[in-house]
């Protein structure tokens, strides 16, 4: 168990629907990162938020937007979805403090997302 | 931004030899290296990671090697058992300190016992 807890495990939804997933870091990490992993585009980075703050972003589409809460929680949501948005969604957290080891980072147990 | 390549794609050993995955990055910048194990349905697992100032890292039965000039890092396994079997991601990160990592496509490595 790495101590990330990502909900919910399972999602089937409709295209053009929305849907939130929620991730909860490591007691201590700063850094949430989201990947989406699909059969042939591998593990893909989609965005990195660091104490409440937007830090980087990947391959996101702008159908998807993310945020951290005050509490270090974040939710992707997705919206207007796609029969292509099918996939796994991993948060991983990483402590991401000055002076630490800055990139180890520990992955969720994912959600998996069903688009019919 | 950071490139990685990783081969070979799929790998099948007997229970007891060695397996070596390899990989390539593009960006020099780069001083982290990361290996991942995911079982099937599973979440992408740390194993190893080496940082540029050493060559070589060491845990039991895995090992890792950085060249640094050639920009190339290799997960080494020796006495492979059943429970290796599993896909091995290896990554680097992209930009500053703290952002994404950049993953391979991925080795399955299937030991046959």
């Amino acid at each position: 168990d790495s101590g990330v807890t990502q909900t919910p495990k399972h999602l089937i939804t409709a295209t053009g629907q929305r849907v939130t997933l929620r991730c909860s870091p490591r007691s201590g990490d700063l850094s949430v990162y989201w990947y989406q992993q699909s059969l042939d585009q591998g593990l893909q980075f989609l965005i990195h938020y660091y104490n409440g703050e937007e830090r980087a972003k990947g391959n996101i589409l702008e159908r998807f937007s993310a945020q951290q809460f005050p509490d270090l929680h974040s939710e992707l949501n997705l919206s207007s979805l796609e029969l292509g948005d099918s996939a796994l969604y991993f948060c991983a957290s990483s402590e991401g403090r000055v002076g630490s080891k800055p990139y180890e980072q520990y992955f969720g147990p994912g959600t998996r997302l069903t688009v019919t | 931004g950071e490139n990685v390549e990783q081969h070979p794609s799929t790998l099948s050993v007997q229970e007891g030899d060695s397996a070596v995955i390899k990989c390539t990055y593009s960006d020099s910048a780069s001083n982290y290296f990361p290996w991942y194990k995911q079982e099937l349905g599973k979440r992408p697992q740390l194993i190893i990671d080496i940082r540029s100032n050493v060559g070589e890292k060491k845990d039991q039965r895995i090992a890792v090697t950085l060249n640094k000039t050639a920009k190339h890092f290799s997960l080494h396994i020796t006495e492979t058992q059943p429970e290796d079997s599993a896909v091995y991601f290896c990554a680097a990160p992209e930009g500053q300190a703290g952002t994404a990592l950049i993953f391979g496509k991925g080795t399955t490595l299937s030991v046959s016992s």
